[in-house]
């Protein structure tokens, strides 16, 4: 069975930095790209990250790069998100999750972590 | 960025209901065409992929289709867990982006 446990989340001021996890089991972790999506309160789903099997690509959206870093560490079977020069705008609730085949152009979630809170205030 | 556009933004339906919600895109996106649910503090479900294929696990009741701009998802019968906020999501480029969300309340 597929799962993917997050940690990290956590309460930071503007301009501050945060590291996200995620674990994974149940499944060959390097085969597979890997995303990070966020929710904001009461808001729709927004692509965030997306990293390739081997960690050699990485993908960003706009309102991100050269803030965030997606990584990956797979002998431990983990993804991260480390978070800097946070905005107000940055809170929401990020979710991990793997796609259904092993492109990095696989853009289809079938699992999904918990997903951890972040919160942006000062 | 591809654009998705769902609707209606939300409805109200009674169990055993048929409920229909639609999601168009910006420009032709073939197939590759998503919808996930997701209840409150949860995350999102993979429901429906390319289109029309049921993902497994997913009940029947459940059916997709459309190509191109056009999409539909359909709920044959509602049941009481289906009460929940249902997004598309296209596939066909990056960055995938998502509707804005249908809400599909009690009545």
């Amino acid at each position: 069975e597929v799962q993917l446990l997050q940690s990290g989340a956590g309460l930071v001021q503007p301009g501050g930095s945060l590291r996200l996890s995620c674990a994974a089991s149940g499944f060959t972790f390097s085969n597979y790209a890997m995303t990070w999506v966020r929710q904001a309160p009461g808001k729709g789903l927004e692509w965030v990250s997306t990293i390739s099997g081997s960690g050699d690509s990485t993908y960003y959206t706009d309102s991100v790069k050269g803030r965030f870093t997606i990584s990956r560490d797979n002998s431990k079977n983990t993804l991260y998100l480390q978070m800097n020069s946070l905005r107000d705008e940055d809170t929401a609730v990020y979710y991990c999750a793997k796609p259904d085949c092993t492109s990095t152009s696989c853009y289809t979630q079938d699992s999904w972590g918990q997903g951890t809170l972040v919160t942006v205030s000062s | 960025d591809i654009q998705m556009t769902q609707s209606p933004s939300s409805l109200s339906a009674s169990v055993g209901d048929r409920v229909t919600i639609t999601c168009r895109a910006s420009q032709s996106i073939s197939s590759y065409l998503n919808w996930y649910h997701q209840k409150p503090g949860k995350a999102p479900k993979l429901l429906i992929y390319t289109a029309s294929s049921l993902q497994s696990g997913v009940p029947s009741r459940f059916s997709g289709s459309g190509s191109g701009t056009d999409f539909t998802l359909t709920i044959s019968s509602l049941q009481p867990e289906d009460f929940a906020t249902y997004y598309c999501q296209q596939s066909y480029s990056s960055p995938p982006t998502f509707g804005q969300g249908t809400k599909v309340e009690i009545k």
